[in-house]
């Protein structure tokens, strides 16, 4: 079945920095990669998603870039802003299996002002 | 997010009890999944359903089970065969099987 991994587990950047978060997948009929971020006990909420027909996608500070080549995708955030801290996490979705999705481990991300 | 609510927010359950925790939607959607999270790791599915009465297992199914009478609910029990049940519950809904997926706010279960 799919398997997602996602690097790196933490990461830290001054604010206005840029921050990268990659993920790979095993399954290349997947076809459906969103991308939610985690603050604190709360719920995961989407921020960019990306469709295996298309090769970037960008919503003003945040992008997504997919290699399906390569099994790869990672999400791009620049100009980092403190409230950007929290857990980001990757997922894919098997082509054909109720739209269910596999994610990837987490990213802790810290913004220091 | 408010059209997908889960109940209660809190739940403490001692050694061998089942317990049901409650997700409803209305959202019209048609697709259902419960995930479990634990500390420091990502979600694991654990049911899905992508129409009323039918179910799939997901990746760690044992010692759960399911049922979709509605197309609005989806609630989960946590019987006494999950061994080591105390984590984040969280419910989540799609239009289709190909969509975005929405969020509860989830269920944090403790076994006492």
């Amino acid at each position: 079945g799919e398997n997602v991994e996602q690097h790196p587990s933490t990461l830290s950047v001054q604010e206005g920095d840029s921050a990268v978060i990659k993920c790979t997948y095993s399954d290349s009929a997947s076809n459906y990669f969103p991308w939610y971020k985690q603050e604190l006990g709360k719920r995961p909420q989407l921020i960019i998603d990306i469709r295996s027909n298309v090769g970037e996608k960008k919503d003003q500070r945040i992008a997504v870039t997919l290699n399906k080549t390569a099994k790869h995708f990672s999400l791009h955030i620049t100009e980092t802003q403190p409230e950007d801290s929290a857990v980001y996490f990757c997922a894919a979705t098997p082509y054909n299996q109720g739209g269910k999705l596999i994610f990837g481990q987490g990213t802790e991300l810290s913004v220091k002002p | 997010d408010g059209g997908i609510t889960q109940s209660p927010k809190y739940l403490f359950r001692k050694e061998g009890q089942n317990v049901t925790l409650s997700c409803e939607q209305n959202l019209n959607h048609d697709a259902m999944y419960w995930y479990r999270q634990d500390p420091g790791q990502g979600l694991r599915l654990i049911y899905y359903s992508q129409i009323v009465n039918d179910f799939q297992k997901g990746d760690i199914a044992e010692g759960y089970s399911v049922s979709r009478e509605k197309k609005e609910s989806f609630p989960l029990t946590v019987t006494s065969a999950q061994k080591n049940p105390t984590a984040f519950y969280l419910c989540a809904s799609s239009m289709g099987s190909t969509g975005e997926q929405f969020f509860g706010p989830g269920t944090r279960l403790t076994v006492l």
